[in-house]
């Protein structure tokens, strides 16, 4: 089974703070995937990864950053949190061969910011 | 807006009963995917329907693609307590990305 995995399921940071969130998949999938879920807003696209060292905007990166230096590790960076980026954080992946297929997510990290 | 958009928002049923929920969506497709998100968790790939097929069954689970009427339903037959979740329906845009819809909250009382 395709496994994903993120480093917290809870997280509670403070404004300003540099909040690292992390995703590991034990797939060898070559796409990842960060999105954010709010009510009302749904799954929003923050960043994603077709390779190591390859990053593409969503439609919602401002604030974030991201990092891919192996193929089975996507990192989400929220250079300085604030309270706006209080949300559910997913992390998904799926294979490359066909851009059009189904993604495995992760557990998700609901982080709130102080 | 989103690509995909479910209907209903939220549905209420009893155990053994059948849900349908729909899903309508704006442009061409090469597929259109079902995912299932239980309460403060992640999204579950429940099927995938591409768009030369008309219908396709997983368990209990019967979706329809209508690509004429650019529409989707997902049918749970004899549901239980455990479908309770929220369903979403997911096509990519032109972009390549995957867009999902607002999603049904489906609850199952025992």
């Amino acid at each position: 089974d395709v496994k994903v995995t993120q480093s917290s399921r809870y997280l509670v940071k403070r404004t300003g703070e540099k909040v690292f969130l992390e995703c590991v998949q034990d797939m060898d999938h070559e796409n990842m995937f960060w999105y954010r879920q709010d009510p009302g807003l749904g799954l929003r696209l923050i960043y994603f990864s077709y390779d190591v060292k390859m990053k593409e905007k969503g439609d919602i990166p401002e604030g974030y950053s991201v990092s891919r230096e192996k193929k089975e590790r996507f990192s989400l960076i929220l250079e300085s949190a604030s309270t706006n980026q209080t949300s559910m954080y997913l992390c998904a992946s799926s294979h490359g061969t066909d851009m059009y297929n189904e993604q495995f997510f992760g557990p998700g990290t609901r982080l709130t910011v102080l | 807006s989103q690509q995909g958009e479910e209907d209903p928002q939220a549905l209420s049923i009893q155990e053994g009963e059948n849900a349908t929920m729909n899903c309508s969506y704006k442009t061409s497709i090469n597929n259109l995917q079902w995912y299932r998100q239980n309460s403060g968790r992640g999204l579950v790939h429940l099927i995938l329907i591409r768009s030369n097929e008309r219908e396709k069954h997983s368990g209990r689970l019967r979706v329809t693609l209508d690509t004429s009427k650019k529409s989707s339903s997902l049918l749970i037959t004899a549901s239980r307590a455990a479908d309770t979740a929220s369903y979403f329906c997911a096509v990519y845009n032109q972009g390549g990305k995957l867009i999902f819809g607002q999603g049904t909250e489906l609850s199952v009382k025992p």
